[in-house]
């Protein structure tokens, strides 16, 4: 089945430490997104990618790094410099070639930084 | 910059009733695509409707509908006949039709439907 796959669905971590969170997608779609989600804040963009090995900061990208090597591949590192780490934090792709667009979602990874 | 606003923050509703979102954007653009996204409790984003701008028949999906109202910048989404696996988180979000363009979501709202 086509879809958007997220890993793992639950992560710690020690404070300091970098950690990657893993986001593929089988739907040959072009642009992929990191959002993070806090209570009460909404979906805040963190870097998204229109196109293999270009992407853009988001709102919130600070203390995070991504690449897109692969069109299926968008993964997402939080580094040691991103204050507050422990959130939930979801990938989405969306957008064809004839810019027919619904983002579609993963099951989303919870963080959390002892 | 784009902007998405939802004012309610929650809302409680018995079943059965009709209940309404709302949803203001602010964009200079003229075309664009605005969505509503369903979140429940086991967190998995789920597209409810879509709007594009350029469409002025207001698009429905079974018991969702949606007021788009594109002068006024407001994009009400309509639940008839609540059951109660309608609870969740509501975002109302943002796009423009461009590719290099990014999904911009409010910050939502809770949605209880009281047995």
């Amino acid at each position: 089945d086509g879809g958007i796959t997220q890993s793992p669905k639950y992560l710690f971590r020690k404070e300091g430490q970098n950690v990657t969170l893993s986001c593929e997608q089988n739907l040959n779609h072009d642009a992929m997104y990191w959002y993070r989600q806090d209570p009460g804040q909404g979906l805040r963009l963190i870097y998204y990618s229109q196109i293999v090995n270009d992407f853009q900061k988001g709102d919130i990208a600070e203390g995070y790094s991504v690449s897109r090597e692969k069109k299926e591949s968008f993964p997402l590192t939080v580094t040691s410099a991103q204050k507050n780490p422990t959130a939930f934090y979801l990938c989405a792709s969306g957008q064809d070639r004839d810019m027919n667009t619904e983002a579609f979602f993963g099951q989303g990874t919870r963080l959390t930084v002892v | 910059a784009q902007t998405v606003t939802q004012s309610q923050p929650e809302m409680s509703v018995q079943e059965a009733e009709t209940v309404t979102l709302s949803c203001t954007y602010d964009t200079s653009e003229n075309n664009y695509y605005l969505f509503w996204y369903k979140q429940p409790p086991s967190r998995q984003m789920i597209l409810v409707i879509r709007q594009e701008a350029y469409k002025q028949q207001n698009a429905t999906e079974n018991r969702f509908s949606v007021n788009f109202q594109k002068a006024a910048k407001s994009f009400s989404l309509k639940i008839s006949d609540s059951q109660l696996g309608d609870t969740a988180m509501y975002f109302c979000a943002f796009m423009k039709r461009a590719r290099d363009d990014k999904i911009i979501f409010g910050k939502g709202t809770r949605l209880h439907i009281l047995p």
